[in-house]
């Protein structure tokens, strides 16, 4: 079974500058695809990036991006020029590909509470 | 477009008493999944419908929990009786069928948060 790792329960970073939030993953799989979803309070969670294991390019989003490291089983969240409105609970999620199709059966991490400080 | 609404937002019961969730998909997304955090851990997977079909549900916990989706529109879990370890956030999630192709993400509801005294 895969399992998902998130070992910064909480961080905190001043407005404007750059937080890395990390995520460590176990699977057997080579082909696979990993996510990060963030959670702002009292609202819905939403996607931030994907990443696709069989692309070695790291996949960015504006402000959002990656460094995924397949070898190390390692997807980092760098999030630059940080905003008060990225506050929020950030979840890093995987996916087999071996999924039928259609199920976007996500294993999930803990999560990393990030806190923007003014 | 409405998002995934469920409800109710809190439910706060006893030991032993009966709940029952709802979730309204997006309308037109025939994937709908119910998904559980424990609070300070990680959310995981409990079921995932195609339409009126129970695809998977391989993470629903025991048999005290019943997951419905009668006609293939909304979705209820019913957890019958409760336990205290029962208690956490229930979300649930739509997204479009796909034939091996991404259609776009999950989209989340807000959750229910479940409190069992």
């Amino acid at each position: 079974a895969q399992t998902v790792t998130q070992s910064q329960p909480e961080m905190s970073v001043q407005e404007a500058e750059t937080v890395t939030l990390s995520c460590t993953y176990d699977t057997s799989e080579s082909d696979y695809y990993l996510f990060w979803y963030k959670q702002p309070p009292s609202r819905q969670m939403i996607l931030v990036i994907r990443q696709e294991a069989y692309k070695q390019q790291n996949a960015t989003e504006n402000r959002f991006s990656v460094n995924f490291q397949k070898a190390a089983k390692s997807f980092s969240l760098k999030i630059s020029d940080s905003q008060l409105g990225d506050a929020a609970m950030y979840f890093c999620a995987y996916r087999s590909a071996e999924e039928p199709g259609g199920n976007e059966k996500l294993t999930f991490g803990t999560g990393t509470r990030l806190t923007i400080i003014p | 477009e409405a998002g995934v609404t469920q409800f109710p937002s809190h439910s706060v019961i006893e030991k032993g008493q009966t709940v029952t969730l709802r979730c309204d998909p997006i309308s037109g997304h025939d994937n709908l999944y119910w998904y559980r955090r424990v609070m300070g851990k990680e959310i995981k997977f409990l079921l995932h419908f195609v339409k009126e079909s129970k695809q998977d549900e391989s993470g629903m916990p025991n048999n005290r929990f019943l997951a419905e989706r009668t006609g293939g529109t909304y979705s209820t879990l019913k957890v019958q009786p409760a336990e205290l370890e029962d208690s956490g956030v229930y979300f649930c999630a739509s997204s479009q069928l796909r034939d091996g192709q991404w259609k776009g993400p999950l989209h989340f509801g807000n959750g229910t948060r479940l409190t069992v005294t």
